[in-house]
């Protein structure tokens, strides 16, 4: 059975933080990605990642980072927490799929609800 | 940068009643994606659609496409009350990655 897991449920840090969000997929799956959940605003894509070492942009990056050093690991990284990263973050996987214009499903974990303080 | 919308925001219906969801999206598609939410939880992929085929069922829910009018429904049938969860159409606007609407919140009355 497909299972993607993240490190934790909830999650309080306070401002200025570093904050690390874990994300592991058992699917040998080359896709990772991590979005974040607002109320109305539904799920905008941080950063996504096709392969190990690999990774791109996605729409609100800006104050976060990513690393990805094995293929069933994706981190999110949150350099200097802040208010407005308060949020649930959901994370991703899926294959790479049948080639240009295929998207496979994506697989998602539980999301982890961060709280900055 | 959201592609789909979905319409109702909101929806209130009665155990055993059918529920509709639509989706709009504004650039063309491979294929058209729905997932639902529960409270508080990661999404669950439902049922794909690939922009050549206009209907799709899987058991009780039913899945139209109109690539001219680049719209989507979803149509849960005889509802119960553990459909009740946020609703979601997914696109692929480019390579990998979805591009996926603000959701549809079903509440389904017993």
């Amino acid at each position: 059975d497909v299972k993607v897991t993240q490190s934790s449920r909830y999650l309080v840090k306070r401002t200025g933080e570093k904050v690390f969000l874990e994300c592991v997929q058992d699917m040998d799956h080359e896709n990772m990605f991590w979005y974040r959940q607002d109320p109305g605003l539904g799920l905008r894509l941080i950063y996504f990642s096709y392969d190990v070492k690999m990774k791109e942009k996605g729409d609100i990056p800006e104050g976060y980072s990513v690393s990805r050093e094995k293929k069933e690991r994706f981190s999110l990284i949150l350099e200097s927490a802040s208010t407005n990263q308060t949020s649930m973050y959901l994370c991703a996987s899926s294959f790479k799929g049948g080639g240009a214009g295929s998207t496979d499903t994506q697989y998602f974990g539980p999301g982890t609800r961060l709280t900055v303080l | 940068s959201q592609q789909g919308e979905e319409d109702p925001q909101a929806l209130s219906i009665q155990e055993g009643e059918n529920a509709t969801m639509n989706c709009s999206y504004k650039t063309s598609i491979n294929n058209l994606q729905w997932y639902r939410q529960n409270s508080g939880r990661g999404l669950v992929h439902l049922i794909l659609i690939r922009s050549n085929e206009r209907e799709k069922h899987s058991g009780r829910l039913r899945v139209t496409l109109d690539t001219s009018k680049k719209s989507s429904s979803l149509l849960i049938t005889a509802s119960r009350a553990a459909d009740t969860a946020s609703y979601f159409c997914a696109t692929d606007p480019n390579d990998y990655k979805l591009s996926f609407g603000a959701g549809t919140t079903v509440t389904v009355r017993a």
